[in-house]
């Protein structure tokens, strides 16, 4: 069974500083995708970014990037430049996408890292 | 805003009782999925649904059971409730069922209290 873990319960980091949050994961499938969501203090769920795992690029959104390693089976968060708007919860979640077969596309998600941005 | 509603925003009833849950997904989405975030399980993938037919079932416990309408929006009922279901339930919808991008967007949750 796949399985994500997230060893980092909370987490602080300066205004205008970077911040990598740590995910591992386990599965011994090839063909997957990578997500991590975001939780701010509303409690909606906000897709942050997402890795393909068939990509050897690692995916970039603005001040957001991960740093993917297939081999290791670790897909960690950079947050460039924070701001107090992200001071969320952050979770790392693990997709195989559904193939015809049985195979389901559920998100497995790790327990979470509080981020905490101070002023 | 991300098109995906549910209703109510928070729920207070007793133990014993029965609640329904309800989710509109995104224009076009056909794949519905429940979520439970709760202090000791975390958030734990409940159920799938896709255009109307069960796909994947997670740790649904047998009380609670879920359908999707022809409409594409999803009910998930929980019946004789106990204290350790008050959680944030979340539906989340995706446009198709295999490969694509397959991104799940979530609605904003209901807060189910039990008493």
């Amino acid at each position: 069974a796949q399985t994500v873990t997230q060893s980092q319960p909370e987490m602080s980091v300066q205004e205008a500083e970077t911040v990598t949050l740590s995910c591992t994961y386990d599965t011994s499938e090839n063909n997957y995708y990578l997500f991590w969501y975001k939780q701010p203090p509303s409690r909606q769920m906000i897709l942050v970014i997402r890795q393909e795992a068939y990509k050897q690029q690692n995916a970039t959104e603005n001040r957001f990037s991960v740093n993917f390693q297939k081999a290791a089976k670790s897909f960690s968060l950079k947050i460039s430049d924070s701001q107090l708007g992200d001071t969320a919860m952050y979770f790392c979640a693990f997709m195989n996408p559904l193939n015809y077969g049985g195979a389901t596309n559920k998100l497995i998600f790790g327990t979470g890292t509080l981020l905490a941005v101070q002023p | 805003d991300s098109g995906v509603t549910q209703t109510p925003k928070h729920l207070i009833t007793a133990t014993g009782q029965r609640v329904t849950l309800r989710c509109s997904p995104r224009s076009g989405d056909l794949s519905v999925y429940w979520y439970q975030q709760s202090l000791d399980q975390g958030l734990q993938f409940l159920i799938q649904y896709y255009n109307g037919e069960e796909r994947a079932k997670g740790n649904i416990l047998e009380r609670f059971s879920a359908q999707q309408f022809p409409d594409l929006h999803s009910e998930l009922n929980l019946s004789s409730l106990e204290l350790g279901d008050s959680a944030l339930y979340f539906c989340a919808s995706s446009a198709s069922l295999a490969g694509g991008r397959n991104e799940q967007f979530f609605g904003p949750g209901t807060r189910l209290t039990v008493l």
